[in-house]
């Protein structure tokens, strides 16, 4: 069966730090993989989106940025944490093919900048 | 685009007491359809998919949802709460986009005993 793994768990950061955020997923092959920000109170928000190795798709700009580096790994990064970065950061991964997969998520990371 | 609307950001019911969490969409095209549970502090859970092969989805813990064409809503129920339940719950639409999945801004349900 497929699990997918998010680390860390929680994270609090000073305003300016770097961030690294990992996700990774099992049982499956060149899976699409998401992340998404939840704010406080508020909806999910998609990031970025990978169909493969190396290939990246932002949604929205901002001072994050995302990689893949290897099949079933993806990692949310940042230079310069700000304090609009708090939030609770979902990973997720959908199967190939179908435009419409469902999405399995992850248990996320709460992160917050200070 | 498809997108879609939860209405009722809060809905409290009583243990016991039916469970209706409104959905409505819109989508040029027929949409796929998602039910998605969270936990606090945890990730997003699926409940249920409409994918058009029956109008009426059954879904884990008890939960359905009615795909209503002619409403354009997909609304999700379970006829008798549990303290368990109690949860955030959101809807999603299939997007146009290819990969992404469209969210409502979710509604938080409260059970009482």
């Amino acid at each position: 069966s497929q699990t997918i793994h998010q680390w860390p768990a929680t994270l609090v950061q000073p305003v300016g730090s770097p961030l690294s955020l990992e996700c990774t997923v099992e049982g499956t092959s060149n899976p699409n993989l998401y992340w998404y920000r939840q704010a406080a109170g508020r909806g999910l928000q998609l990031l970025f989106y990978s169909v493969g190795i190396g290939q990246i798709s932002s949604e929205v700009p901002q001072n994050l940025s995302a990689s893949r580096p290897q099949d079933r790994q993806f990692i949310l990064s940042s230079k310069k944490l700000l304090l609009s970065d708090s939030g609770f950061y979902l990973c997720a991964w959908g199967g190939v093919g179908n435009l419409q997969e469902t999405q399995y998520f992850g248990p996320g990371t709460r992160l917050l900048v200070l | 685009a498809q997108s879609v609307t939860q209405l009722g950001s809060h809905v409290s019911v009583s243990e016991g007491a039916l469970v209706l969490l409104r959905c409505n969409y819109s989508s040029s095209v027929p949409p796929y359809l998602f039910w998605y549970v969270q936990y606090p502090n945890q990730g997003l859970q699926l409940l249920l998919k409409y994918t058009s092969a029956a109008t009426l989805v059954k879904g884990i813990n008890g939960f359905e949802a009615e795909f209503k064409k002619s409403e354009t809503s997909f609304h999700l129920t379970k006829p008798s709460a549990h303290m368990s339940d109690a949860a955030e719950y959101f809807c999603a639409v299939g997007a146009n986009s290819g990969y992404a999945l469209n969210f409502g801004k979710g509604t938080s349900l409260l059970v009482t005993p």
